[in-house]
């Protein structure tokens, strides 16, 4: 069993729908919940972390964290073609590890 | 735009080829990582360079050859690949801890062709 299991996609929607990305995994001492954004052709780049259970919100985006089903999501609102891209999500153990463990991708497209 | 830089952007190799791709950064991040991305998967992680020491490694075969030559700089040397080895090379830098969750920062990567 993977690690970090991640809704496969693709993923198609009209402008301005509001999107959700799903990860499950398995570590219970997973403590940090990571979502990376990679455009096509360019490196990874961090998008949102939250720290245990939770919610974060930073503008249209919300990370949301359900230890107890191990289950992390982030949501897009009011999407924009400038969303399309494959969301990571990834799972640390600990600041120090340097070892993130990543999901597989679920690639976004936002039709206008 | 990122702050972690690599080069060659693309490359095409022979088997029997040396080449070297290189990362550099002015961030001041003392932690230093190289990650291999097949199509369509996430990034692996190869390497791992803390405060110029090699701290992790990923069972990565030895003909990928990395090398921090100081605290802006790392290289991975190539020799003798294989066609399954052609990939994105992704360079990624970050705090010693990291910041924010294990925050890191990735290079555009070096797209290799092995043929």
């Amino acid at each position: 069993q993977k690690e970090v299991e991640q809704d496969p996609g693709p993923l198609s929607v009209p402008e301005g729908a509001i999107v959700s990305l799903n990860c499950t995994y398995s570590n219970s001492a997973f403590q940090y919940f990571m979502w990376y954004r990679q455009y096509s052709r360019k490196g990874p780049e961090l998008l949102m972390y939250t720290y245990s259970s939770g919610n974060k919100e930073d503008g249209r985006f919300t990370a949301q964290v359900d230890k107890s089903s191990k289950y992390i999501s982030l949501f897009i609102r009011d999407s924009q073609p400038s969303d399309s891209a494959t969301y990571l999500c990834a799972d640390n153990l600990n600041t120090n590890a340097g070892k993130s463990t990543f999901g597989d991708g679920t690639t976004l497209t936002v039709k206008p | 735009d990122t702050e972690v830089t690599q080069t060659p952007k693309h490359l095409v190799m022979g088997m029997t080829n040396k080449k070297s791709l290189k990362c550099e950064q002015h961030m001041g991040h003392r932690a230093m990582y190289w990650y291999k991305q097949k199509a369509k998967k996430p990034p692996e992680l190869m390497f791992v360079y803390s405060y110029e020491k090699l701290s992790i490694n990923e069972s990565v075969p030895s003909r990928f050859s990395p090398e921090c030559p100081n605290s802006s700089l790392l290289n991975l040397h190539l020799h003798a690949l294989q066609p399954e080895d052609s990939a994105l090379y992704l360079c990624a830098s970050s705090q010693v801890p990291p910041r924010a969750a294990g925050e890191l920062f990735f290079g555009e990567g070096s797209r290799l062709t092995v043929l």
